[in-house]
């Protein structure tokens, strides 16, 4: 079947600190692979995506590669802001049945 | 354009009362996701809708919970006989179908207390 595993958080940084949040995931088919955030108070926002093997998605300093021999898609940032304070959340999509599947979510705290 | 939208927002309800959930999607989406988060909690899958039809009820948690969607579009969910544990957010979201690639669009969500 289809599962999404993340880090436990919650992960707390001092701004400027390098930022991973780990996700691996099991799938039957070839998934897409997909980063949301929430930020306190808010929706869930798409973050990034990936489509295929080998591809990197990327946004606001975000980054995160679809790794299929490892099955992962880490996500990346060098440099966190206060501002990147939110709960992240890696999913994948099974393109057979169109059905998501949600990791648990990572917190992340960005102290001055 | 008009993203995803629930309504109420916010909705406070006695215990054993009976609540209707609304989620209008991005037009043109033809999937339709429910989802409940408790405070602090991930994402708990609730129902799938493609069109009208409901390939995947598995996460409903009990028979108390329903779903409709009528003309591929506006989704309601009914919770009977609320319970103090459906206290939480619900939230919905809609997708393109038919493609692996396509992402959900999150609505705002709706706030359900049971007291």
């Amino acid at each position: 079947g289809n599962s999404v595993t993340q880090m436990e958080g919650p992960v707390t940084l001092s701004e400027e600190a390098f930022l991973t949040i780990n996700c691996t995931y099991t799938a039957t088919g070839y998934p897409s692979l997909f980063w949301y955030v929430q930020y306190p108070g808010e929706g869930l926002q798409l973050l990034l995506k990936a489509t295929k093997a080998d591809d990197k998605g990327s946004n606001k300093g975000f980054e995160a590669t679809y790794r299929k021999e490892t099955t992962s898609f880490h996500l990346e940032k060098g440099s966190v802001q206060v501002s990147d304070s939110a709960v992240y959340f890696c999913a994948l999509k099974d393109g057979r049945d169109n059905q998501f599947y949600f990791g648990t979510g990572t917190s992340l705290t960005v102290i001055p | 354009g008009a993203g995803v939208s629930q309504s109420p927002s916010n909705k406070v309800t006695e215990k054993g009362k009976d609540v209707e959930l609304r989620c209008d999607p991005i037009s043109g989406h033809t999937a339709l996701y429910w989802y409940r988060q408790s405070l602090g909690q991930g994402l708990e899958f609730l129902i799938y809708f493609q069109g009208n039809s409901a390939p995947d009820k598995s996460g409903l948690p009990s028979d108390r919970f329903s779903a409709e969607r009528t003309g591929g579009s506006v989704s309601t969910l009914t919770i009977q006989r609320t319970q103090q544990e459906d206290s939480a957010v619900y939230l919905c979201a809609s997708s393109l179908a038919g493609g692996y690639s396509y992402e959900q669009y999150f609505g705002p969500g709706t706030r359900l207390t049971v007291t």
